[in-house]
């Protein structure tokens, strides 16, 4: 069983759309951070949020950590093709335990 | 360029084979981690050293190995390969201090057993 459940898997949508990602369990995490992934790359890391309820935005990014620290979604407004990806969130059960991660979305912004 | 540098990009093999992946950390990085990655398991963490030191084990094979040499270098062992084992492996190191957590990556060995 995945410890991270992420939705939808797979999202194609046009340019200038919104939408929004989830990644969610039923553990309760430390911190919980997202990557996005580019075919024939590694993952590069986006956002790290640590409290429960805390909002976080990078560009047209919006992030957000659950109050009970056992979910997160992202948001982006107004979708670019640049936006494509697969995005992945990870999490730590307590400090210093590996990262766990979920399965991801992958998303595809049409022009 | 995330300062992490994975050799080889691709490797291709048949089973039963034993096969060296290479990972070399961000300049000052004292963690190295692994995780294999493939489509239907996503990204699962194989096995954590700092600095030199073995400090967690994850979803690996008893036919993988790793180790952290004292330049910090890593490399992943994989032996008696199967069919199963093709999938992409990545490297990350994790800095100490105010970016501990922060977890950058490789590009990435694809390796396909045939």
């Amino acid at each position: 069983t995945q410890l991270l459940e992420q939705s939808p898997q797979f999202l194609s949508i046009q340019e200038g759309e919104n939408l929004t990602v989830y990644c969610n369990s039923s553990s309760v995490f430390s911190s919980l951070q997202w990557y996005r992934q580019e075919p024939g790359e590694g993952p590069v890391l986006l956002v790290t949020v640590v409290t429960g309820g805390e909002v976080k935005k990078l560009k047209r990014l919006t992030f957000q950590f659950g109050d009970a620290r056992k979910d997160s979604s992202l948001h982006i407004t107004a979708a670019q093709p640049g936006d494509t990806g697969l995005y992945l969130c990870a999490g730590r059960l307590s400090g210093n335990t590996p990262l766990v991660f979920g399965k991801g979305t992958r998303l595809s912004v049409i022009a | 360029d995330s300062g992490v540098t994975q050799t080889p990009k691709h490797l291709i093999t048949a089973t039963g084979q034993r096969v060296t992946l290479r990972c070399s950390p961000r300049s000052g990085d004292l963690s190295v981690y692994w995780y294999q990655q493939s489509l239907d398991q996503g990204l699962q963490f194989l096995i954590h050293y700092y600095n030199g030191e073995e400090r967690a084990k994850g979803n690996i094979l008893e036919r993988f190995s790793a180790q952290q040499f004292p330049d910090l270098h890593s490399e992943l062992n994989l032996s008696s390969l199967e069919l199963g084992d093709s999938a992409l492996y990545f490297c990350a190191s994790s800095p100490t201090g105010t970016e501990f957590g922060k977890l950058f990556f490789g590009s990435g060995t694809q390796l396909s057993v045939l």
